[in-house]
């Protein structure tokens, strides 16, 4: 069983949606959650990052993470076609973990204007 | 600044061949990392780096070597090309210890082994 998983997708919607992307994971060690959005043939960014549990906002992007659930989500608010990517939800224990991030496998995301 | 580069952007081997991917990052950061990413998968790491001469394994280092001997480059050595290897690679770079969970991660080399 991988230690990271994400809702496959993909997942197509109208312009101006709500968007709902999703991952679980079994390694109650994982402190820190990221999410990454990729475009087409291009490497990944990084969007946003919570530390344990909670919420942070960042315009139209909101991260939850449920620790007690082993649960994390990314919403987007009034989805655009420039949201259109794939995104990948990542996971490390602690900050000093250097480029040792569990990836989840990425859901790909179409908004249709 | 440049960020981190990939060289080349696309590479066809035929198996058996060796060759080098070279990354580069221009901000100074002490850690650096090489993912690969096959079809419908995430990233997985192959193998990383907390400064200058010091690397060690990830999850699917088999095939691969790297060195550091300078901040700013980490290549990543392909010994023998399979066709398994075929896949995109991308180098990864982040600040230190304190922020090592943002990534920068330059444009990808895609690799075919025939």
């Amino acid at each position: 069983q991988k230690e990271v998983e994400q809702d496959p997708g993909p997942l197509s919607v109208p312009e101006g949606a709500i968007v709902s992307l999703n991952c679980t994971y079994s390694n109650s060690a994982f402190q820190y959650f990221m999410w990454y959005r990729q475009y087409s043939r291009k490497g990944p960014e990084l969007l946003m990052y919570t530390y344990s549990s909670g919420n942070k906002e960042d315009g139209r992007f909101t991260a939850q993470v449920d620790k007690s659930s082993k649960y994390i989500s990314l919403f987007i608010r009034d989805s655009q076609p420039s949201d259109s990517a794939t995104y990948l939800c990542a996971m490390t224990p602690h900050n000093t973990n250097a480029g040792k991030s569990t990836f989840g496998d990425g859901t790909t995301l179409t908004v249709k204007p | 600044n440049a960020g981190v580069t990939q060289t080349p952007k696309f590479q066809v081997l035929k198996t058996g061949q060796s060759m080098t991917l070279q990354c580069a990052q221009d901000m100074n950061h002490e850690y650096m990392s090489w993912y690969r990413q096959d079809p419908g998968m995430g990233l997985r790491l192959i193998h990383y780096s907390v400064g200058a001469g010091i690397t060690d394994q990830g999850e699917v280092p088999n095939g691969y070597n790297v060195s550091r001997s300078t901040t700013e480059d980490f290549p990543l050595r392909l010994l023998s090309a399979a066709p398994s290897q075929t896949s995109v690679y991308f180098c990864a770079s982040s600040l230190d210890g304190s922020s090592s969970y943002e990534q920068y991660f330059g444009p990808g080399t895609r690799l075919t082994v025939t």
